[in-house]
């Protein structure tokens, strides 16, 4: 089946310094991906769809500055948290439809568990 | 943009008995619904998912319905058992390159 795998499961990293997560499709190619961030016992939000070879389309409040996404292949996106801060502290995780043009699932990467220190 | 409700927050059933969740959804253009299991400190894992074109879909124990017109959908798990706890959430997407929005998810406990 689809795979999407995602780099690294877990990071520590300190206040200020930049986080880069990957997330890769194995076995498919994957002109959009997403990006969610879920906060302990919430709901996966959205920040933002990446899109190969084009600028990355931002959820409200999201802040494209700080959230860095670089979709530069078909088979891979980056989220890069730059100058994180502990209130980025979360679970990050990424998304991709397997089947573009068919209306099955979006197959989830592992997820990255941040902490800011 | 899409706004999807969910309830309960959090369910408790004893094992055996049935489980059903509910959502809503706001844009009448949604016309797909997937639902996602998602055990702690994992990825939600897709369970079942209905079109619009479908009013009720079944797989072994799980089963969703949906009124379009209402923009109601809701997830039905029978004989539950103590492996079925863990937090479900319900979504929607427009079109097959859409976001997928998700509801704010239920909490279910299996009590053996």
């Amino acid at each position: 089946g689809a795979v999407v795998s995602q780099h690294p499961s877990r990071v520590i990293c300190k206040s200020g310094t930049s986080v880069k997560i990957e997330c890769r499709s194995l076995d498919f190619q994957a002109t959009t991906m997403f990006w969610y961030r879920q906060f302990p016992k919430q709901s996966l939000m959205l920040m933002a769809t990446s899109n190969e070879g084009s600028k990355a389309t931002y959820e409200q409040g999201v802040e494209k500055d700080k959230f860095l996404i670089n979709h530069a292949s078909l088979t891979l996106s980056t989220l890069t948290v730059t100058s994180a801060h502990p209130e980025d502290s979360s679970f990050y995780i990424c998304s991709a439809n397997p089947r573009q043009g068919a209306t099955d699932g979006y197959t989830f990467g592992s997820g990255t568990r941040l902490t800011v220190v | 943009g899409e706004n999807v409700e969910q309830h309960p927050s959090t369910l408790s059933v004893q094992e055996g008995d049935s489980a059903v969740i509910k959502c809503t959804y706001s844009d009448s253009a949604s016309n797909y619904f997937p639902w996602y299991k998602q055990e702690l400190g994992k990825r939600p894992q897709l369970i079942i998912d209905i079109r619009s074109n479908v009013g009720e879909k079944k797989d072994q124990r799980i089963a969703v319905t949906l009124n379009k017109t209402a923009k109601h959908f809701s997830l039905h798990i029978t004989e539950t058992q103590p492996e079925d706890s863990a937090v479900y959430f319900c979504a929607a997407r427009k079109t097959s390159y859409d976001k997928v929005i998700f509801g704010p998810g239920t909490s279910l406990s299996v009590i053996p």
